[in-house]
């Protein structure tokens, strides 16, 4: 079965660390996403990736890093310039036709905690 | 002005009500909308698209008004099962999605 595989869903990090979270899809889509969810809020967009080796920052970039090397997999690090990285990140993947989306399919998603 | 903007709720309905959410979007320029359904401590998953000319699954129909720029999504015969946070999203120029905050729904016994 097709899908977008996040780990791990838990994770704890030191301050002061960094840390990556895996994304891997067999879909065969084109575009692929971070969102981070704060409980209570929306999903806001870290990066995005329309192809392979090219990325774009979204709206709260800073502190992140990701590497787009395959189709397949769209790594995040959360950097220890993230001053505030607790939080559910989605990662997510897309098809369009030109400006004609046909919605996401996301990831389970990982839940990292700073210690 | 937000891009999206959802009444986050929550609108608590007793079992076998119909409810309704309205969504309202900035760019008039979107193409693409949908509904998407989120649990407590889950991932997001697509309820429906929305189509201009409207569309229906079951108990819930959706609604597009390009005039007004708003979606809706009707829910009839509500089950406890339905109880979650209804997310309406919309494309931002290609590639992108623009998400609302969620509407909160908690059906009632």
């Amino acid at each position: 079965d097709g899908g977008i595989t996040q780990s791990p869903k838990y994770l704890f990090r030191k301050e002061g660390q960094n840390v990556t979270l895996s994304c891997e899809q067999n879909l065969n889509h084109d575009a692929m996403y971070w969102y981070r969810q704060d409980p209570g809020q929306g999903l806001r967009l870290i990066y995005y990736s329309q192809i392979v080796n090219d990325f774009q920052k979204g709206d709260i970039a800073e502190g992140y890093s990701v590497s787009r090397e395959k189709k397949e997999s769209f790594p995040l690090t959360v950097t220890s310039a993230q001053k505030n990285p607790t939080a559910f990140y989605l990662c997510a993947s897309s098809i369009f036709e030109g400006a004609l989306g046909y919605g996401y399919t996301f990831g389970s998603g990982t839940r990292l905690t700073v210690v | 002005r937000k891009e999206v903007e959802q009444d986050p709720g929550p609108f608590n309905v007793p079992e076998g009500a119909t409810v309704a959410f309205n969504c309202t979007y900035s760019n008039s320029a979107s193409q693409s909308f949908f509904w998407y359904r989120q649990d407590c401590r889950k991932e997001p998953k697509l309820l429906m698209s929305v189509y201009s000319s409207g569309n229906e699954d079951g108990r819930f129909t959706a609604q597009l008004n390009r005039a007004s720029q708003y979606i809706s999504l009707l829910i009839r015969d509500s089950k406890l099962s339905d109880s979650a946070t209804y997310l309406c999203v919309t494309t931002s120029g290609t590639y992108k999605y623009i998400f609302g905050t969620g509407t909160r729904l908690k059906v009632l016994a």
